[in-house]
């Protein structure tokens, strides 16, 4: 049950991009078309922000969007405002285990 | 407007047990599977253990298989995460969440676990 391999930081200028990766395996990331993103601000609970690798719950901006190739996911947040300055978390549906998740990347607003 | 509120978490010794409540409200409780993570202090999110809408089917987090137990009473619209055998590494906060298609799409504002002497 080893966790999803993000970068621990990332950081981006007000109204520019930012791309978080997200690496697993065949048994996860790469097996099943059901990777999750969190944010989480900083003593609040987590918020979905996307689901099945590309999907987005209602509410979300459509500044997030989220993508998938073999192993690897991500998460790009266009556009950047101060309120996306957060911790953000992958995760993965991985079978058995049943779920495993990322790293986390706290992501910095300049 | 659909919520989760844990509720149990506290100072415990090391070897000591505790039990979490997590009681959801406005939505169908019986109809999702429910899971429980934590987050230890300067630590990310951990998948700990999930549970079947009906029960039948519990999974957990190699690191706490045989010591935790988690269970759920539809009636009451309550799942319940049983600690024991507790170790300092056990120290977090403690997050229920709904399972909608393969991702946690509501969460509780979490519970606090202190394991220490």
């Amino acid at each position: 049950q080893s966790a999803l391999t993000q970068p621990p930081s990332a950081s981006g200028s007000l109204g520019q991009s930012v791309t978080i990766s997200c690496t697993g395996t065949s048994s996860d990331v790469g097996g099943y078309n059901y990777v999750s993103w969190y944010q989480q601000h900083p003593d609040k609970a987590p918020k979905l922000m996307i689901y099945e690798v590309s999907k987005r719950p209602s509410g979300v901006p459509d500044r997030f969007s989220g993508s998938k190739s073999g192993n690897t996911a991500s998460l790009t947040v266009s556009g950047l405002q101060a309120e996306d300055e957060a911790d953000y978390y992958c995760n993965s549906y991985a079978g058995s285990i049943p779920y495993v998740f990322g790293t986390g990347t706290k992501v910095t607003v300049l | 407007e659909v919520q989760l509120v844990e509720s149990g978490g506290g100072l415990v010794q090391p070897g000591g047990s505790l039990r979490l409540s997590c009681a959801a409200s406005r939505f169908t409780f019986s109809g999702y599977w429910m899971h429980w993570v934590r987050r230890a202090p300067g630590k990310g999110l951990v998948w700990v253990s999930g549970i079947s809408n009906d029960g039948s089917i519990t999974t957990f987090a190699n690191s706490v298989k045989d010591r935790f137990t988690i269970s759920r009473d539809n009636a009451k619209h309550t799942v319940f995460l049983q600690l024991s055998s507790l170790t300092a590494e056990d120290t977090a906060v403690y997050y229920c969440a709904r399972d909608t298609r393969y991702s946690f799409d509501i969460w509780g504002q979490g519970t606090m676990v202190t394991v220490s002497s």
